[in-house]
């Protein structure tokens, strides 16, 4: 069935570092890749997302990637802050009506001060 | 102010005795879901529900029923809860959109439910 893979389950950054988390995707023919940010006790909430007519998509500090041909999506945070520390989420879905999101395992990111 | 609400918010009870879960939205979103969020799993889909009246089964939907009589509200029911639906669960709603433009999910809060 569809599925999507995260990596690291875990990932420590010092302060100020670039931090990246990958997911790759077995539906070829996801269209979608959304990402969430779920801090402690609290509900996952969207950073940013990209569909799949683009390579690339910046918003200030974070950025994701996406390899269609490989199937892989990426996440990239540049200068880390201790409030960046979260559980982050990728997913993948293929749109239309039901537009059922498949999600990754989630990486525990934690920003050293 | 647009939100997804959830209740309760934390709630433990005994094996078997039923529980409704609610979810009630305020942005006239047409899809609703829910999931339930377990430690290494990520989040799994246990239903959806595309339309008022309209709902169907997502990956893990044994144990659980729902209905979608009115399009703001979209309760989950657990008629004979088990020790193994202990959890995190989230609702989410986001609007149909057309087959490209795929739209973002909005989350509650979520319930934590123990089930002893």
């Amino acid at each position: 069935g569809e599925n999507v893979e995260q990596h690291p389950s875990t990932l420590s950054v010092q302060e100020g570092d670039s931090a990246v988390i990958k997911c790759t995707y077995s539906d070829s023919a996801s269209n979608y890749f959304p990402w969430y940010k779920q801090e402690l006790g609290k509900r996952p909430q969207l950073i940013i997302d990209i569909r799949s007519n683009v390579g690339e998509k910046k918003d200030q500090r974070i950025a994701v990637t996406l390899n269609k041909t490989a199937k892989h999506f990426s996440l990239h945070i540049t200068e880390t802050q201790p409030e960046d520390s979260a559980v982050y989420f990728c997913a993948a879905s293929r749109g239309g009506a039901t537009n059922k999101l498949i999600f990754g395992t989630g990486t525990l990111l934690a920003v050293q001060p | 102010e647009a939100q997804v609400t959830q209740n309760p918010r934390y709630l433990i009870t005994v094996t078997g005795k039923k529980l409704t879960v609610t979810c009630s939205q305020n942005m006239n979103h047409e899809y609703m879901s829910w999931y339930r969020q377990d430690p290494g799993l990520g989040l799994r889909q246990i239903y959806y529900s595309m339309n008022v009246e309209v709902t169907d089964k997502g990956d893990v939907p044994e144990g659980y029923k729902v209905s979608r009589k009115e399009k703001r509200n979209f309760p989950l029911i657990l008629e004979s809860p088990s020790p193994n639906q202990t959890s995190l669960y989230f609702c989410a709603s986001r609007p149909q959109g057309d087959t490209w433009s795929n739209q973002p999910q909005h989350f509650g809060d979520g319930t934590r439910l123990s089930i002893l």
